[in-house]
């Protein structure tokens, strides 16, 4: 799986976007984005993935640039229960059930 | 969605006992398993990987006689710390392979264990 670059740590005002970026330059064609996010002491959820298509759900968009070698999450109203550690990991979707590898993520800190 | 049912969420115990950690899948069959070890402010590090009916997998440097996984039903996977000490200390997270998902993995809410 390639390997993916995200800040130690981030902030955002409640009510505001945030923007979470990651960097995986060394995606081959058949890999896709994929972010979760850890509240502290729970188990990680999945917020969304994508191959290289702009994709939205009820949680977040995510937009990935044309040469697929970087990515963004947008939480587009943060309120202070989005704070968490989010993860950006880049892997061969469905076909290929191995581990899932997590980096160390993005620690997002969401404030009044 | 597909939900596992991790437990206990946390629980405290004497070095030298051992601790069993449960993780049940409640709307689908989990044929494979995963079990991360989380210690504070850092990563998820797997440990190994189980599928039903056979072996677990254990990652580099996991000790298996001591970290021991059964996974003997498509809905149950447990993992039993033995003769705990204090370093094993940590966050215990489980987590399943869903074939119905198509991003793949639901987990468990995850355990803290406490060895004192």
């Amino acid at each position: 799986d390639a390997k993916t670059t995200q800040p130690p740590s981030m902030d955002c005002a409640e009510g505001r976007a945030a923007n979470l970026p990651c960097n995986h330059s060394t995606i081959s064609g058949n890999e896709y984005v994929y972010w979760y996010r850890q509240i502290h002491s729970q188990g990680p959820q999945y917020i969304i993935h994508g191959l290289k298509n702009n994709e939205t759900n009820e949680m977040a968009s995510l937009i990935i640039t044309e040469d697929r070698k970087s990515s963004t999450l947008i939480l587009p109203h943060a309120t202070l229960r989005d704070t968490a550690v989010y993860y950006c990991i880049v892997r061969v979707e469905r076909t290929s059930y191995g581990k899932l590898t997590f980096g160390q993520g993005t620690i997002l800190t969401v404030h009044p | 969605g597909a939900v596992v049912s991790q437990h206990p969420s946390w629980v405290i115990c004497k070095s030298g006992t051992s601790v069993k950690i449960e993780c049940r899948s409640l709307d689908f069959q989990a044929t494979t398993m995963f079990w991360y070890r989380q210690f504070p402010k850092q990563s998820l590090m797997l440990m190994a990987t189980s599928n039903e009916g056979s072996k677990a997998t254990y990652e580099q440097g996991v000790e298996k006689d001591k970290f021991l996984i059964n996974h003997a039903s498509l809905t149950l996977s447990t993992l039993t710390v033995t003769s705990a000490h204090p370093e094993d200390s940590s966050f215990y997270i489980c987590s399943a392979r869903v074939d119905r998902l198509d991003y793949g993995y639901t987990f468990g809410s995850g355990t803290r264990l406490t060895v004192v």
